[in-house]
């Protein structure tokens, strides 16, 4: 089974500056999808940014990337100029890019998250 | 239209009632997702309904009923809750493809148990 780890419960960041958050995951699978959710207090969960497994390149969606490492598992988010809007719980989530897309493996396995504070 | 609703914004019910929580998109997604998300902790999966058939169950307690109407609808079906139940309910939809799938959330249902 895959299993997703965010070993920072909490983080915290100057405003305007940069900050990593970090995943790790586990699975046998050469095929997958990453994301990266925030979900800011009291307000609805979005996607932040999105990595395929098979792309080298990492992903990046304005001041928001990440550093994608297959072979060590890893998948860390960066934010750059970090703003207050940025103060969120932010999870790595998993997907499998299964043949049935009914099946459990197609769907999302959730890190514990990451609670980012932004201090002005 | 990106967004998926979900109603009433709150719920407190007490054990006995029975209540429904209620979801809309209008993306022509064909795939529907609720979840229960406790304060801090990542939501955990309970159904999916794939072209409006139920394809997961995550193992779920039978006083919780979903129902999928149509493409569009999504319920949640509430029936003699315990307070242990009380959580943020949230939905989501998606295209239903293999591929790469954005999930898209809805702000949620929190409810109370009494």
């Amino acid at each position: 089974a895959q299993t997703v780890t965010q070993s920072q419960p909490e983080m915290s960041v100057q405003e305007a500056e940069t900050v990593t958050l970090s995943c790790t995951y586990d699975t046998s699978e050469s095929d997958y999808y990453l994301f990266w959710y925030k979900q800011p207090p009291s307000r609805q969960m979005i996607l932040v940014i999105r990595q395929e497994a098979y792309k080298q390149q990492n992903a990046t969606e304005n001041r928001f990337s990440v550093n994608f490492q297959k072979a060590a598992k890893s998948f860390s988010l960066k934010i750059s100029d970090s703003q207050l809007g940025d103060a969120a719980m932010y999870f790595c989530a998993y997907r499998s890019a299964g043949e049935n897309y009914g099946g459990s493996q197609g769907n999302l396995i959730f890190g514990k998250g990451t609670k980012l504070s932004v201090k002005p | 239209d990106t967004e998926v609703t979900q109603t009433p914004k709150h719920l407190v019910m007490g054990m006995t009632n029975k209540k429904s929580l209620k979801c809309e998109q209008h993306m022509g997604h064909r795939a529907m997702y609720w979840y229960k998300q406790k304060a801090k902790k990542p939501p955990e999966l309970m159904f999916v309904y794939s072209y409006e058939k139920l394809s997961i169950n995550e193992s779920v307690p039978s006083r919780f009923s979903p129902e999928c109407p149509n493409s569009s609808l999504l319920n949640l079906h509430l029936h003699a809750l315990q307070p242990e139940d009380s959580a943020l309910y949230l939905c989501a939809s998606s295209q239903g493809r293999r591929t790469f799938d954005e999930q898209f959330f809805g702000p949620g249902t929190r409810l109370t148990v009494l």
